[in-house]
């Protein structure tokens, strides 16, 4: 347990589909990234919230929207994905405002777009 | 452009030390992080360095030389649980912008 919390573990959705990812940390921390892990390639980041404002955006398409209404929680809001955003989507969370300090990772959630 | 290189498997054996090497070429470097990743789980901290030089932590040390954009990670007395994933992630200065390797899948037999 890392203190950080994502739900659900698994998700399967029709490219047709819109459904949310969720990330809570309970650790006080001030920054918060999304990732996507697929198979054989690097983690990817996407996206970085420090104090709630959006720091970094690396170049993802607009299918994929977050959403970070406070300094615990962070949302993936997703919507007519391709099959290729198959992948594990990672979030995680890092104490100051930096970036050099760790990230603690939450487990993940396994999506599978069909 | 930016670019992390690490082999993409080693194996060792139980009670041996190991090196895993990393180069990097990012613009702004400003550290480089090691992240240990077991088989279906998430990745957890292992490792910062920003200056050069050799940071020991119990059996694991990482070492940076920025001059050469090379790091490695060593591990000492290898134990079976320390096979899995090891990432290496170079931090873009002035930001949160971590660009990770592949990572290198460390396999130890008994």
């Amino acid at each position: 347990e890392t203190g950080v919390t994502q739900t659900p573990r698994h998700l399967v959705m029709g490219m047709t589909n819109k459904k949310s990812l969720k990330c809570e940390q309970h650790l006080g921390h001030n920054a918060m990234y999304w990732y996507k892990q697929s198979a054989k390639k690097p983690l990817e980041l996407m996206f970085v919230y420090s104090l709630e404002e959006r720091v970094e955006n690396n170049s993802v398409p607009s299918r994929f929207s977050p959403e970070c209404p406070n300094s615990s929680h962070l949302f993936l809001h997703l919507h007519t994905l391709q099959p290729e955003d198959s992948a594990l989507y990672l979030c995680a969370s890092s104490l100051g405002t930096s970036g050099s300090e760790e990230q603690y990772f939450g487990p993940g959630t396994r999506l599978t777009v069909t | 452009g930016q670019n992390i290189d690490q082999p993409t498997e080693m194996t060792a054996t139980e009670g041996a030390i190991v090196q895993i090497n990393c180069t990097y070429q990012t613009s702004g470097f400003n550290g480089l992080f090691w992240y240990q990743q077991h088989a279906g789980e998430a990745p957890t901290f292992l490792s910062y360095n920003v200056l050069d030089g050799l940071e020991e932590k119990g059996r694991f040390s990482s070492f940076l030389s920025r001059s050469k954009g090379y790091s490695y990670l060593l591990l000492k007395e290898l134990q079976m649980k320390d096979s899995a994933s090891y990432l290496c992630a170079a931090l873009q200065g002035g930001g949160f912008k971590t660009i990770f390797g592949a990572g290198t899948r460390l396999f130890v037999k008994a």
